[in-house]
């Protein structure tokens, strides 16, 4: 079945440190965005790309940074800039830029040990 | 800008009750919407949409009309089971720029036994 592997499930990362999370699809979409969703608030967007090795910041860039080196893969790394960063992160695609729908991982908390 | 505005939660029902979970929208043109559902622990799953005024989307018994008139698509359900328990966001997608997905900030549903 075709859909996006996002791992870890559960992700500790220590003060200072540095983590990337995963997201993986075998849809062949040529889009994938990367949310943050925190309790009682919407999806707010962090990172897009349209494109290989094309990617724009979306509401919330400060403190992360991705790459998409590959159509399938759309790795997102949380910095040490990122002060807040607990949190339950979706990766979603779709299959072109205008679609306006989106598919959805599910998910990866993070949290501060 | 644009934006969704849901009722807040939790909504709680018994078995077997008729739902609906308001949802209004602010926007420029003519945009599409969406409802999508979240189960504890998983992403966010496309449960129905609409594209143009008075469509009226539906999945699983659930329905939705993008009403124009009162820039809303408020969600219903006839008669819900324990199993409709999620998480349920209403999202727009800009008309202008249809790669921007707005949503709103959820609305928990309890359904009891």
């Amino acid at each position: 079945d075709g859909g996006i592997t996002q791992s870890p499930k559960y992700l500790f990362r220590k003060e200072g440190q540095n983590v990337t999370l995963s997201c993986e699809q075998n849809l062949n979409h040529d889009a994938m965005y990367w949310y943050r969703q925190d309790p009682g608030q919407g999806l707010r967007l962090i990172y897009y790309s349209q494109i290989v090795n094309d990617f724009q910041k979306g509401d919330i860039a400060e403190g992360y940074s991705v790459s998409r080196e590959k159509k399938e893969s759309f790795p997102l790394t949380v910095t040490s800039a990122q002060k807040n960063p607990t949190a339950f992160y979706l990766c979603a695609s779709t299959p072109s830029p205008g679609a306006g729908w989106r598919h959805f991982g599910d998910g990866t908390r993070l949290s501060i040990l | 800008g644009d934006s969704v505005t849901q009722m807040e939660g939790p909504v709680t029902l018994s078995e077997e009750a008729f739902l609906t979970i308001n949802c209004t929208y602010t926007a420029t043109g003519y945009p599409s919407l969406f409802w999508y559902v979240q189960y504890p622990g998983e992403g966010l799953q496309l449960l129905l949409k609409a594209t143009k005024a008075d469509d009226k989307g539906s999945n699983k018994g659930f329905e939705a009309t993008y009403r124009k008139e009162t820039t809303s698509f408020h969600l219903e359900k006839g008669s819900v089971q324990v199993s409709d328990s999620a998480v349920y966001f209403c999202a727009l997608s800009e008309s202008y720029n249809t790669d921007k997905l707005i949503f709103g900030t959820g609305t928990r549903l309890q359904v009891f036994p």
